[in-house]
């Protein structure tokens, strides 16, 4: 069974700052997902990487994909408050679909 | 392009009433999928569909959890009868194919009480 784990569960940002998400894997995967949920709202997609050495940047935020360490980040630049949100990942293999998620991380900006 | 449509948005019953929650995916996407998501945790797939085939179904509970998607578009999740662990939200995703990504829409906010 495929396991996904983020860390931290909770980060509390100030607002100029910089973080980091980590999401490690238990299995070989094809694909990883970043996702953002606003309270209340659904899974805004932010990023799909495919393959080692993957990184994508949008804005203030960057992922990565390490393969052979099965391990992502999502790297946040210069906290802002709108990036107050639930952020995860999420892994899955061609053969099964499934996508696993990790348990989230939420993340609070303040000033 | 509309996303994924899902109601109602927001459902409270009594335990051991029947609830059900609809779904309709993007236009022209055959994979549907039902997931769970419990406070504080990442979702949980409970079925996916190819067309109008349950081709997972797995992980779901199938002593009280039906789901149906006649003519391979819309979607109906039930829960018959609801227990006080159910309350959660319901998402539903759709994918031009089972390959492809996923996409969510709003979820369905249930509380047993």
């Amino acid at each position: 069974e495929l396991k996904v784990e983020q860390n931290p569960l909770f980060l509390s940002m100030q607002e100029g700052k910089n973080y980091t998400i980590y999401c490690n894997y238990s299995t070989t995967s094809d694909r990883l997902y970043w996702y953002r949920q606003d309270p209340g709202k659904s899974l805004e997609s932010l990023f799909v990487l495919l393959s080692n050495g993957a990184v994508k940047q949008e804005g203030r935020l960057m992922a990565s994909l390490d393969t052979k360490a099965r391990l992502s980040t999502l790297h946040i630049t210069a906290a802002v408050h709108d990036l107050s949100a639930t952020y995860f990942c999420a892994v899955d293999m061609f053969n099964d679909y499934k996508l696993s998620f990790g348990a989230g991380t939420t993340v609070t900006v303040r000033a | 392009e509309a996303g994924v449509v899902q109601s109602p948005r927001y459902k409270i019953i009594e335990k051991k009433q029947p609830v059900a929650f609809w779904c309709n995916p993007i236009s022209g996407h055959n994979t549907l999928y039902w997931y769970l998501q419990n406070l504080g945790q990442g979702p949980e797939l409970l079925i996916r569909y190819e067309n109008e085939e349950a081709v997972d179904d797995s992980q779901l509970p199938k002593d009280r959890f039906s789901a149906e998607r006649l003519k391979g578009v819309d979607s109906t999740l039930k829960i018959q009868p609801a227990e006080l662990g159910d309350s959660a939200v319901y998402l539903c995703a759709s994918a031009d194919d089972g390959y492809n990504e996923q996409f969510f829409g709003p979820g369905t906010r249930l509380t047993v009480l």
